[in-house]
């Protein structure tokens, strides 16, 4: 079974907008990644913030995390046309990673 | 190679079948691990190996999937006497060092369909 959960299941936004995405979890955690899944690239890790910190940049890329809550957020600025995919949270306990179900982004011109 | 790599892309099965999918790991990664991807779902693990030794096999649905990685390098993941439910995308990824401390690089999948 899965951890967690992202909301919302589906954003469709116009190009140039900001897109933020929340994923909760359930269990204590050693960090939280994200990753994105398209057809042409398959899934690929984004960022990767530890239980320690509570906010971390990438590019356009914001990530944010509340362990009190257990809940983490992803912030795109300014959207383009190729961050069109599914975003996938993925919490890291033990020896595996477990993944939510995922955000489907649309990214429209 | 610079990525992982899996092989069939795509394997159609007809049920009662048995399928071998592999894997090959990026080049001096440590941990290989399996996930399996239903349509609209995020993937869901399946079972890790560090090296050759697998370690974590918890994720495995039922004995009729077996996973090997006997020289510690690429790795087969088999499903005996197929079954439809057994339809869906598997994932390989590979990480330099062992557990899920760091990122994890994933292979484009196989998509199996048990008809």
């Amino acid at each position: 079974s899965q951890q967690g959960e992202e909301d919302p299941q589906a954003l469709s936004i116009q190009e140039g907008e900001n897109a933020t995405m929340n994923c909760s979890y359930k269990t204590s955690i050693n960090n939280l990644q994200w990753y994105r899944q398209n057809s042409g690239r398959g899934l690929v890790h984004l960022i990767l913030i530890r239980s320690n910190e509570r906010e971390k940049h990438s590019g356009r890329l914001r990530v944010t995390l509340d362990t009190s809550k257990k809940s983490s957020s992803l912030l795109i600025t300014a959207s383009r046309a190729a961050d069109t995919a599914s975003y996938f949270c993925a919490t890291s306990g033990a020896q595996k990673l477990v993944f939510g179900q995922g955000t489907r982004l649309t990214i429209n011109p | 190679g610079a990525g992982v790599s899996q092989s069939p892309r795509y394997k159609v099965a007809k049920r009662g079948q048995d399928v071998a999918l592999r894997c090959d790991p990026i080049s001096g990664h440590v941990s290989l691990f399996w996930y399996q991807q239903a349509l609209g779902q995020g993937p869901e693990f399946l079972t890790y190996f560090q090296n050759e030794a697998q370690l974590d096999k918890s994720g495995l649905p039922s004995d009729r999937f077996f996973a090997e990685r006997p020289e510690g390098s690429v790795s087969t993941l088999k499903i005996q006497r197929t079954q439809q439910e057994d339809s869906a995308v598997y994932l390989c990824a590979s990480s330099l060092v062992g557990l899920a401390m760091l990122e994890q690089f994933f292979g484009p999948g196989t998509r199996l369909t048990v008809l």
